[in-house]
């Protein structure tokens, strides 16, 4: 089982939409999660760092579920400038992992 | 604040070529990380340094790859007789804290885009 996976979507939703993505990891010991938002050609951006008691930033929300060993991330109102590749990372063995990441469009 | 550079931005090179990639962490940043993307692809992790120490060099593709660190400054990764199937983009990062479980947010610079003809 690879240490984190996600759904390589591609997600394509309107505008206005609500999108959610999970994220599973293998590493139980893990203790820090995130989602990057990588736009094409470009570096990968940090987006949130996701907590255990859940964390809102805006439009997005990040979750842990530490019992099934997931992070979802939550968009609302999704904006056309959202589109772009998300990626989750997880800490393990002194380095971050990361998933292939979920591509979204968000068409007008 | 400055961020973490990268340079080249792109590099060309032909097979059979050493290059040389440079990376300049954020200042006080003490783990510096190299990841390698091929076209279309995940993050693939390469090496990290703790200060100038690399504990686990796992990642590392082949002997052709080998990194150093200066102190907690420049890292340089190296590819000796480079093949068409090391093109991809080089990507640093650094980050505050690192331990077994745990790490702070990495910060990515722009990378280095490699492509061997």
């Amino acid at each position: 089982r690879k240490e984190v996976e996600q759904d390589p979507g591609p997600f394509n939703v309107p505008e206005g939409a609500t999108v959610a993505f999970n994220c599973t990891y293998s590493n139980s010991a893990s203790q820090s999660f995130f989602w990057y938002r990588q736009d094409c050609r470009k570096e990968p951006k940090l987006l949130m760092s996701v907590y255990s008691s859940g964390n809102e930033d805006g439009r997005f929300t990040a979750q842990l579920n530490r019992a099934s060993q997931y992070i979802s991330l939550l968009i609302r109102d999704s904006k056309l400038s959202d589109s772009a590749t998300y990626l989750c990372g997880g800490a393990g063995s002194y380095q971050l992992t990361f998933g292939k990441g979920t591509k979204l469009s968000v068409i007008p | 604040g400055a961020g973490v550079s990268q340079s080249p931005s792109n590099k060309v090179t032909e097979k059979g070529k050493d290059v040389e990639l440079r990376c300049d962490p954020i200042s006080g940043h003490t783990a510096l990380y190299w990841y390698r993307q091929r076209l279309g692809q995940g993050l693939e992790f390469l090496i990290y340094f703790q200060g100038n120490s690399a504990p686990d060099k796992s990642g590392l593709p082949s002997d052709r790859f080998s990194a150093e660190r200066t102190g907690e400054s420049v890292s340089t990764l190296t590819i000796q007789r480079t093949q068409q199937e090391d093109s991809a983009v080089y990507l640093c990062a650094s980050s505050f804290l690192v331990g077994r479980s745990y790490n702070s947010p990495l910060h990515f610079g722009n990378g280095t885009r490699l492509t061997v003809t």
